[in-house]
């Protein structure tokens, strides 16, 4: 079947690094991305990568695949205040383009 | 602007009623979602329509309805027969076949009060 997991919390300090791990099942995932959610608002998508793809660097936002594990990460550098939020996991099944499954969400927490 | 609406932002419903929220995208995509997100939980489909006047059911379609008359308009009914209807509900649209990603809305707060 088609899976997605994330842990639920993680908490860093300011201006460390953050890396958020989520794992799939579905081998033959096309493309995963990473939404972020702020209280109260819609999902925005942060990312996304090509499942041929080792890794995806945009700013601060590291993403990185290792698709023999089917595990992929985030990271983000130099954490701010601005990104404590839900980060979502998500991906493309191999078995339907048309529909994405999604992680249930990383909190992030920054301290000071 | 291009994007996603939703209305209203907060819906209360008493008991028995049904109600109708509102999606509107101005994106021209073909695809079009309803998403319930429950606290502390991930997103679960309800009802997703790739083309105008189709649209199939999610994993958990029981207790809704949806039509999809316009491109631009895929709106979500919670009937009475949704026995826990409290949650966040999201919309998102995407091109038929589209690989990167979904837009979404903001989302409606729906109470059962």
């Amino acid at each position: 079947g088609e899976d997605v997991e994330q842990s639920l919390f993680l908490s860093v300090r300011e201006g460390d690094s953050s890396v958020i791990n989520c794992t799939y099942t579905d081998s033959s995932s096309t493309y995963l991305y990473w939404y972020k959610q702020e209280p109260g608002a819609g999902l925005q998508l942060l990312t996304y990568i090509f499942s041929n793809m080792d890794m995806k660097q945009d700013q601060r936002l590291t993403v990185l695949l290792n698709k023999k594990d089917k595990h992929l990460s985030l990271r983000i550098a130099d954490t701010q205040t601005g990104d404590s939020a839900i980060y979502f996991c998500a991906e493309t099944p191999g078995s339907s383009a048309s529909k994405i499954i999604f992680g249930s969400g990383t909190r992030l927490s920054i301290r000071p | 602007d291009g994007g996603i609406t939703q209305s209203p932002k907060y819906l209360f419903r008493k008991e028995g009623q049904n109600v109708t929220l509102s999606c509107e995208q101005n994106l021209n995509h073909d695809a079009m979602y309803w998403y319930r997100q429950d606290p502390g939980q991930g997103l679960r489909l309800i009802y997703y329509s790739q083309i105008v006047n189709d649209f199939q059911k999610g994993d958990i379609a029981e207790g809704y309805s949806v039509s999809r008359e316009k491109k631009e308009s895929f709106p979500l009914t919670v009937t009475s027969a949704q026995k826990n209807p409290t949650a966040f509900y999201l919309c998102a649209s995407n091109t038929a076949g589209g690989n990167y990603g979904y837009t979404f809305g903001s989302g409606t707060r729906l109470t059962v009060v």
